[in-house]
């Protein structure tokens, strides 16, 4: 079965530390990878995606996130945390064929501390 | 920027009764989908909607939700008979096309509260 795995319940960082969320995935075929991020009471909004090419992407507000195929993983990464950036973050994958759904992992919820 | 918008934002209902839950999704957009997270759990895929057609559904999205886009904005959950499982956040998202790199975006969610 396709899953996505997210390891981590909660990550705490100092502002200005470099963070890394993590997020594994089981996909039988190449998958597409995304990561989102959730405010309170907000929708997901995007972050990055990876579909192929270059291991390393870059996204919004300074994140990026990098592919590994042999370790089947998507950890999602900033040089310098923000308080800002807390939240909750969504890693999710979609197989490139016969299906249209998303499959999210649980979400990690950053927390970022002055 | 534009915005996969929803309403209401918080929706109390009793067990047994039906309720819409209303979106619209940005106007270019042609695939619309509706996600839901129940509290403390991941989110999960429900239903997705393309051509005024249902293109797939999960093993949740039984004969009591039922989805509509009635005019050329609005997209719409319906649950027919509400169960207290059925309590969750519901989420509408979009998509410009079906291709599998296209993000989804996805509107702030109903809260759906089931007494």
């Amino acid at each position: 079965a396709q899953s996505v795995a997210q390891p981590e319940d909660q990550v705490n960082v100092a502002e200005g530390n470099p963070l890394t969320v993590k997020c594994t995935y089981s996909v039988s075929g190449n998958p597409y990878l995304f990561w989102y991020v959730q405010y309170p009471n907000r929708g997901l909004q995007f972050l990055l995606k990876y579909i192929t090419g270059d291991n390393l992407v870059k996204g919004s507000y300074g994140f990026e996130a990098e592919f590994n195929k042999s370790q089947t993983s998507f950890h999602l990464k900033k040089p310098s945390a923000l308080v800002s950036d807390s939240a909750l973050y969504f890693c999710a994958v979609r197989v490139p064929y016969g299906t249209d759904k998303l499959i999210f992992g649980t979400g990690t919820r950053l927390q970022v501390f002055p | 920027e534009p915005e996969v918008t929803q309403t209401p934002s918080h929706q109390v209902t009793q067990m047994g009764q039906e309720v819409i839950l209303r979106c619209v999704p940005i106007s270019n957009h042609l695939y619309f989908y509706w996600y839901r997270q129940i509290l403390g759990q991941k989110v999960e895929f429900l239903v997705s909607f393309y051509n005024n057609e249902i293109s797939e559904k999960s093993e949740i999205f039984d004969d009591q939700f039922s989805v509509e886009r009635p005019d050329g904005s609005n997209f719409t959950l319906k649950i027919r008979s509400t169960k207290l499982e059925d309590s969750a956040m519901y989420f509408c998202a979009s998509s410009v096309s079906a291709a599998y790199n296209s993000p989804l975006h996805f509107g702030n969610g109903t809260r759906l509260t089931v007494t």
